[in-house]
């Protein structure tokens, strides 16, 4: 079963820096490229960040563009979003996404989500 | 960048029709792909490159594009099929980004 688990979400003070991390299993981990999506809850879906299969080739929304890092370790089959200099309206439920197709383009499946709280 | 137009809400009644329509310049050039996302839940795949259907999906889902409009299909509706529907694009460069709609809610009366 493919799965991906999302782990690292907290609640911290604006300026302030976390790290998610994403467990993939039950796939090839290093044949994908993978996103990063966020959500404010009650609101809607908004893309992060892509990283392509061995790392070659990152994008990032310009809302996190130099602040957020992605990453991934395909020999530990995770992948990273490095969070820093926080604020508020990066509070959101974080998603960890597999990307199908050549480019990655549509996403299948999900992570169950990890929440970050980003207030004073 | 560009924008994804999706109407806020759409409803039926048990058994109908219900149709989710999304919008925008580049759709003529680029897949669009569509999200069913239940309260709690993170989303599920429903349709990709624009009328593709994964296996574990209904039938009763479908997709058609036309010009700059996609649209999800739900052909008789059931009252589980009432969630939020996002559709989402790219385009196939893997060096741009990645776009989705606002979203609609579908509910069934």
């Amino acid at each position: 079963e493919v799965q991906l688990v999302e782990s690292g979400g907290d609640s911290v003070q604006p300026g302030g820096s976390l790290r998610l991390s994403c467990a993939a299993s039950g796939f090839t981990f290093s044949g994908y490229w993978m996103h990063w999506v966020r959500q404010v809850p009650g609101k809607g879906l908004v893309w992060v960040s892509r990283i392509k299969f061995d790392g070659t080739s990152i994008v990032y929304a310009d809302s996190v563009k130099g602040r957020f890092t992605i990453s991934r370790d395909n020999a530990k089959n995770t992948l990273y979003l490095q969070m820093n200099s926080l604020r508020a309206e990066d509070t959101a439920v974080y998603y960890c996404v597999r990307g199908v197709g050549n480019f990655g383009d549509w996403f299948d499946p999900w992570g169950q989500g990890t929440l970050v709280t980003v207030s004073s | 960048s560009y924008e994804l137009t999706q109407s806020p809400s759409v409803s039926v009644s048990p058994g109908q029709t219900a149709r989710i329509t999304c919008s925008g310049d580049p759709l003529p050039k680029q897949y669009a792909y569509w999200y069913q996302q239940k309260p709690g839940q993170a989303p599920v795949l429903v349709i990709y490159k624009d009328t593709e259907r994964p296996l574990e999906i209904p039938e009763r889902f479908s997709g058609s594009s036309s010009g700059t409009t996609v649209t999800l299909t739900i052909s008789g509706v059931q009252a589980e099929d009432e969630a939020d529907y996002y559709c989402q694009s790219a385009d196939s460069t893997g060096t741009s980004d990645v776009v989705f709609g606002g979203g609609t809610k579908l509910t069934v009366l």
